[in-house]
């Protein structure tokens, strides 16, 4: 079965640092997949999406960036965070006609 | 472009009760999927059902069916008999039938259940 791993799960950043979070699927090949952020009580928006190694759509002008270097491994990064970055970023793959599955999510804070 | 709305912000049921979540969608495709989510405190995303526009019967898992009416682009959630562990913020989700297409979301109804 396919399970997806995200980490870390709970994340303190001064501002100004780097960022790197984490994704790899299991269990399936050539997923789509995501990253979204999620501001406390609100909805789901979408950062990135990529269908193959190398290929990232960005659907958010900001300061963070995704890559790929891997069929089943997605990272989110930034140089340098904003104090606006702060939020619950989730990870998630999807099939061709399969739903999204979701990672367990980082909780990132931005001091 | 395609959008999904949930038109109640927040609801509430009384445990063991029935409620049904609302939620419509704009698309000018014929084949898509639909899915509701649910969002517990612990803020992990879970899937609670799904359906294919191609099929007419409506989804059911256990206490959760869906009422899907097509031609009024109409994808209501109804939870039957609900528990405490039902409260949550569930969002309803739409995807196109091409490969690589993104999921839309609405923004969310909070449901809290009262014992």
């Amino acid at each position: 079965s396919q399970t997806i791993h995200q980490w870390p799960a709970t994340l303190v950043q001064p501002v100004g640092s780097p960022l790197s979070l984490e994704c790899t699927v299991e269990g399936t090949s050539n997923p789509n997949l995501y990253w979204y952020r999620q501001a406390a009580g609100r909805g789901l928006q979408l950062l990135f999406y990529s269908v193959g190694i190398g290929q990232i759509s960005s659907e958010v002008p900001q300061n963070l960036s995704a890559s790929r270097p891997q069929d089943r491994q997605f990272i989110l990064s930034s140089k340098k965070l904003l104090l606006s970055d702060s939020g619950f970023y989730l990870c998630a793959w999807a099939g061709t006609v399969s739903p999204l599955h979701f990672g367990n999510g980082t909780r990132l804070t931005v001091t | 472009a395609q959008t999904v709305t949930q038109s109640q912000p927040e609801m509430s049921v009384q445990e063991a009760e029935t409620v049904t979540l609302s939620c419509t969608y704009d698309t000018s495709e014929s084949d898509y999927y639909l899915f509701w989510y649910k969002q517990p405190p612990s803020r992990q995303m879970i899937l609670v059902i799904r359906q294919e526009a191609y099929k007419q019967q409506n989804a059911t898992e256990n206490r959760f069916s869906v009422n899907f009416q097509k031609a009024a682009k109409s994808f209501s959630l109804k939870i039957s008999d609900s528990q405490l562990g039902d409260a949550a913020m569930y969002f309803c989700a739409y995807r196109g039938d091409n490969y690589g297409q993104n999921f839309v979301f609405g923004p969310g109804t909070r449901l809290s259940v009262l014992p």
